[in-house]
């Protein structure tokens, strides 16, 4: 069983669109988050929820918003499709906050604004 | 900004330990080096973390030298699929977020 998963795995939209992409953790985690990779291969953390409450936010542009239903689910809504937004998505889980609890990734979401 | 300095890449001979070295000299004590890989296309894999001691768990081992200045990340056997981008990671007891730098590219060879 795939223990955070996403989907969909690959997605390709023109810019202006609204998008969503999914994120599921079945390992009981209490805090997921948002991470982007872009073409130069830099992994940034782009949010963090705990417990469904959102506790970090790098500095993203409002047309992210991410919501999480319940603690296993995390997904992130992009409104008006930038082509800089084009990028690999990653979810991940811990099982809190704390640092020395490690996270663990999902396969990503190649999304490709044209 | 990452805290840490990596090779840009390294290779090794299928079957022969990988040492993939990291430098933090301005860790500070409660921050964790923790480990990463990502093999090509794929997500970030966990492999092991420590704080000041040494780790060793079923992927790898961790030595972090006693000024807490660097670290080793000893792969006992490397394997062809061990090929990919390694990063090591300094993580601050109060921030919940990893800051992944460029990492250490690791071939290993047949």
């Amino acid at each position: 069983d795939t223990a955070v998963s996403q989907t969909p795995k690959y997605l390709v939209t023109q810019m202006g669109n609204d998008k969503s992409i999914k994120c599921e953790q079945n390992l009981g985690h209490d805090t997921m988050y948002w991470y982007k990779q872009d073409s130069k291969k830099f992994l940034k953390i782009m949010f963090s929820y705990n417990n469904k409450e959102l506790i970090i936010n790098e500095t993203v542009p409002n047309r992210f918003s991410p919501k999480s239903p319940d603690k296993a689910h995390l997904n992130l809504h992009i409104n008006s499709l930038e082509l800089g937004d084009s990028a690999v998505y990653f979810c991940a889980s811990s099982q809190d906050m704390v640092a020395a609890r490690a996270q663990y990734f999902g396969p990503g979401t190649r999304l490709l604004v044209l | 900004d990452a805290k840490t300095t990596q090779p840009p890449s390294m290779d090794c001979a299928e079957g022969r330990a990988a040492n993939l070295p990291c430098n933090h000299s301005t860790i500070s004590g409660n921050e964790y080096v923790y480990w990463y890989r990502q093999i090509h296309s794929q997500g970030p894999q966990y492999i092991i973390h420590g704080l000041k001691n040494n780790e060793t768990n079923e992927m790898a081992s961790l030595i972090i030298t006693e000024d807490r200045k660097s670290s080793t990340l000893i792969l006992p056997h490397a394997t062809l699929r061990d090929t990919a981008v390694y990063y090591c990671i300094v993580r601050e007891d109060s921030s919940y977020k990893l800051i992944f730098g460029s990492g250490t590219r690791l071939l290993v060879r047949p």
